[in-house]
């Protein structure tokens, strides 16, 4: 048990289909992040929120909103997307970001497939 | 473009053996962290070593830190079945959009399989 829980951990969608990742951290963390991994890729951030406030966006695509609505909770809006973004998106936290360097807590992930 | 590359792609030991594994980088950094993730889960962070750090411990895990040759390495002594896994290097670069903090970038991992 990581303290990071995604939901759900596997979904099978078509292109034209809207649906929601859902991450959730008890560990009081400040910050939250969406990664996306894909077979044969290294670890691709995308988003990054701090205190609810989004920090970074890594040039990610607009069919991918997140949204953060408190410290905890971390959501990724899917909407028309495309079979290349069949990936696992891995939702992790960290207890802030400055440069004194901290451990991330990753979930387990959600496996999208796009049909 | 990708900051932290793993040698080599893919180990295979047999059970007792120890592992290494390297990983490079380019720019210079304030931190390198080490993490394992098992087949279907998440990454698991294994240690952290801190840019004035030679070297760090923990159990079974030795990691060396190079910054001259911006380098680092893993060393799973003594490997087990459940040491199976991949594991990556991860380097600290600013964010792109605002300048306060740093976020992590990830190789691509060295896959190991330890056989009984």
């Amino acid at each position: 048990e990581t303290g990071v829980t995604q939901t759900p951990r596997h979904l099978v969608m078509g292109m034209t289909n809207k649906k929601s990742l859902k991450c959730e951290q008890h560990l009081g963390h400040n910050a939250m992040y969406w990664y996306k991994q894909s077979a044969k890729k290294p670890l691709e951030l995308m988003f990054v929120y701090n205190f609810k406030e989004q920090t970074e966006n890594n040039s990610v695509p607009s069919r991918f909103s997140p949204e953060c609505p408190n410290s905890s909770h971390l959501f990724l809006h899917l909407h028309t997307l495309q079979p290349e973004d069949s990936a696992l998106y891995l939702c992790a936290s960290s207890q802030d970001w400055d440069d004194t360097g901290w451990p991330q807590h990753f979930g387990d992930g959600t496996r999208l497939s796009i049909l | 473009s990708q900051q932290g590359e793993e040698d080599p792609q893919a180990l295979s030991i047999q059970e007792g053996e120890n592992a290494t594994m390297n990983c490079s980088y380019k720019t210079s950094i304030n931190n390198l962290q080490w993490y394992r993730q098992n087949s279907g889960r998440g990454l698991v962070h294994l240690i952290l070593i801190r840019s004035n750090e030679r070297e760090k411990h923990s159990g079974r895990l030795r990691v060396t830190l190079d910054t001259s040759k911006k380098s680092s390495s893993l060393l799973i002594t003594a490997s087990r079945a459940a040491d199976t896994a991949s594991y990556f290097c991860a380097t600290d670069v600013p964010f792109s959009i605002k300048a306060a903090g740093n976020k992590l970038t990830f190789g691509g991992g060295t896959r190991v399989l330890v056989k009984p």
